[in-house]
């Protein structure tokens, strides 16, 4: 079982949509959660940076962690054809004073928005 | 543009032959990741350096693969004997990270894409 899952899609909208995207993960240890957005043949682009449970929010994006239940979750409000990507979340373990800060990934949920 | 600069953007070799790749971090940040993305997966982590010294490596990363940050600055990911399972994207991150072991905020370069005929 991979440490963090992400169900790859695709997922197909229309524009104008609210968009829920989605990640489990097994790692209790984990207390920074990243999304990143990358496009085809990109690099990842940092969206949002949370760090341990609750919710932040970022112009259309909305991200949510859950650390009771190892869930988190990104939501993009208005979504506009500019949005389709693979989205990407992240985390990482705050291990003191050997912190690597090195990410873990999920798989990436590839998100169409139809004009 | 100050931020993440990796070259080559692409690299087609032969099988055996070896390659080496750059990556130029924001200025500002002392630590410097390497990581590899297959297609359709997420990015794995290879390894990373804190300043210049490299203070964690992978299982990923094989003998055949070396890493270096001299002066702490730009690293080079260098892969001897390419193999055709090397082929691709390798990826490069920075972060600004406090003694105090927050985790800071990754930003990632545009690539390396290798293909290994």
């Amino acid at each position: 079982q991979k440490e963090v899952e992400q169900d790859p899609g695709p997922l197909s909208v229309p524009e104008g949509a609210i968009v829920s995207l989605n990640c489990t993960y097994s790692n209790s240890a984990f207390q920074y959660f990243m999304w990143y957005r990358q496009y085809s043949r990109k690099g990842p682009e940092l969206l949002m940076y949370t760090y341990s449970s609750g919710n932040k929010e970022d112009g259309r994006f909305t991200a949510q962690v859950d650390k009771s239940s190892k869930y988190i979750s990104l939501f993009i409000r208005d979504s506009q054809p500019s949005d389709s990507a693979t989205y990407l979340c992240a985390m990482g373990a705050k291990g003191g004073s050997s912190n690597t800060g090195k990410l873990i990934f999920g798989q990436g949920t590839t998100l169409q928005v139809k004009p | 543009d100050t931020g993440v600069s990796q070259d080559p953007r692409h690299k087609i070799t032969k099988r055996g032959q070896n390659v080496t790749f750059r990556c130029d971090p924001i200025s500002e940040h002392n630590r410097l990741y390497w990581y590899r993305q297959t297609l359709g997966q997420g990015p794995e982590f290879l390894t990373y350096f804190q300043n210049e010294a490299q203070l964690e490596k992978s299982r990923l990363l094989s003998d055949r693969f070396s890493a270096e940050r001299p002066k702490g600055s730009f690293s080079t990911l260098e892969i001897q004997r390419t193999e055709q399972g090397d082929s691709a994207m390798y990826l490069c991150a920075s972060s600004l990270t406090g003694l105090a072991g927050a985790f800071g905020e990754q930003y990632f370069g545009p690539g390396t894409r290798l293909t290994v005929t």
